[in-house]
């Protein structure tokens, strides 16, 4: 059964820090991998999606990248600012379809 | 366009109550899923419809637990004799055809709470 980790539970950085949050997942039989933006009541937004060909994906001030093989994502933020502070949760998606999630990151940025 | 919709964005209800939770999935949009959030997890997902049919739905809890996508865009999640444990936040998300690369998008939820 794929389970999905993600370290750590929270992080508290000063504004301008470059950070890098961390997913792990049991099973490297995944087709792809998203990482998901989450702010206090509301809903998923998708940030980044990586097919499990690819390597890497950017947009912006994000980076995301995979390593298959070893069972690891982790998703870099550069230059983080206030307005980035969110619950950042990354998903895996096997042949089932469904979006495996862990149980997220929460990001505080102090101005 | 508009994004995926859910209704009603809050819903109280008592214990032992029917309710009924409402998606409207991003317009074309032939996949659809429900997920299931508990406070400070990740969602964990519950049904996947392609079309009108539900293609997976090894995610429902139990029997009082019901989906139902009877024309192919509009889907809604039933939950008959609720108990407290249902509490959480259920998100509805979408994707154009439901192939395995593609983006879910998804609502901003409906947050229920069973008294």
């Amino acid at each position: 059964k794929q389970e999905v980790t993600q370290i750590p539970a929270a992080l508290s950085v000063p504004e301008g820090e470059n950070l890098v949050l961390n997913c792990s997942f049991t099973d490297s039989a995944i087709y792809n991998l998203q990482w998901f933006r989450q702010d206090p009541g509301k809903g998923l937004t998708s940030l980044l999606l990586i097919q499990s060909s690819q390597r890497e994906q950017t947009s912006g001030r994000l980076n995301a990248s995979l390593d298959k093989s070893s069972g690891r994502s982790t998703l870099y933020i550069a230059a983080s600012q206030p307005g980035d502070s969110a619950t950042y949760l990354c998903a895996v998606m096997d042949s089932s379809y469904k979006l495996i999630f862990g149980s997220g990151t929460r990001l505080l940025v102090r101005p | 366009g508009a994004g995926v919709s859910q209704t009603p964005s809050n819903k109280v209800t008592e214990k032992g109550k029917y309710v009924e939770l409402r998606c409207d999935p991003i317009s074309g949009h032939t996949a659809l899923y429900w997920y299931r959030q508990s406070l400070g997890q990740g969602p964990e997902f519950l049904i996947y419809f392609q079309g009108t049919g539900a293609a997976d739905d090894s995610g429902l809890p139990n029997d009082r637990f019901f989906a139902v996508r009877p024309e192919g865009s509009v889907s809604t999640l039933k939950i008959q004799r609720t108990e407290r444990g249902d509490s959480a936040v259920y998100l509805c998300a979408s994707s154009l055809g439901g192939a395995l690369q593609e983006t879910q998008y998804f609502g901003p939820g409906t947050r229920l709470l069973v008294l």
